[in-house]
């Protein structure tokens, strides 16, 4: 149990098109999804905190414009990177938070979406 | 704030020898703690986690992790490397307000040579 899935596992698009992720929580309802950002050789940098039903929480230094996070069931948390350039070439890592009695409170991590612009 | 550091970026062992992976981390109140191992191209997965209770974790894949409050570490610890253990090692902090967020340290590398 407890498993989170993403798609697209990997992307490759051009330059100034737009890029969604789906993340999904399969077993469990999760009320709060995280996004992750990592570079190659480096640790996670949390993006940002969606609540299902609510805005996301961006962390400082992210553009919410850019990346915008939909949370709109307990199941399902989306991130569009928006006209993506180059330097948006990253892992992207997505997170649910299990609010089931078995795995209360517990994260659980996507495989992660390897995005490349060209 | 919360914080963690990992002090080594790289770690090399041989197959069969005890390994070690180094985690300090700074809370106010009560840590919770915990490792993760990615390999390559693949998310994170969970190997273990202390919220209170007995200083030796163990968690999966024969892995254990020693909480030290003195020391405020908590080291990843495996009595036998395998090969199979190379990856990269995330250990993680919870923060204890607001959203409950997880921060993560740098990362080790761990190699286990044949």
């Amino acid at each position: 149990g407890a498993v989170v899935s993403q798609h697209p596992s990997r992307v490759i698009c051009k330059s100034g098109t737009s890029v969604k992720i789906e993340c999904r929580s399969l077993d469990f309802q999760a009320t709060t999804m995280f996004w992750y950002r990592q570079f190659p050789k480096q640790s996670l940098m949390l993006m940002a905190t969606s609540n299902e039903g609510s805005k996301a929480t961006y962390e400082q230094g992210v553009e919410k414009d850019k990346f915008l996070i939909n949370h709109a069931s307990l199941t399902l948390s989306t991130l569009t990177v928006t006209s993506a350039h180059p330097e948006d070439s990253s892992f992207y890592i997505c997170s649910a938070r299990s609010m089931t009695s078995e795995y209360y409170n517990e994260q659980f991590f996507g495989p992660g979406t390897r995005l490349t612009v060209l | 704030a919360q914080s963690v550091a990992q002090p080594e970026d790289q770690v090399n062992v041989a197959e069969g020898n005890p390994l070690t992976v180094k985690c300090t981390y700074s809370v106010s109140g009560n840590p919770y703690l915990f490792w993760y191992v990615q390999y390559p191209n693949r998310g994170l997965q969970f190997l273990l986690k202390y919220i209170t209770g007995d200083n030796l974790v163990k968690g999966s894949y024969g892995f254990e992790a020693e909480f030290n409050k003195s020391q405020t570490s908590f080291h990843l610890k495996k009595p036998s490397a395998l090969v199979s253990d190379s990856a990269l090692y995330f250990c993680a902090v919870r923060d204890q307000t607001g959203a409950n967020n997880l921060f993560f340290g740098t990362g080790t590398r761990l190699t286990v040579i044949p």
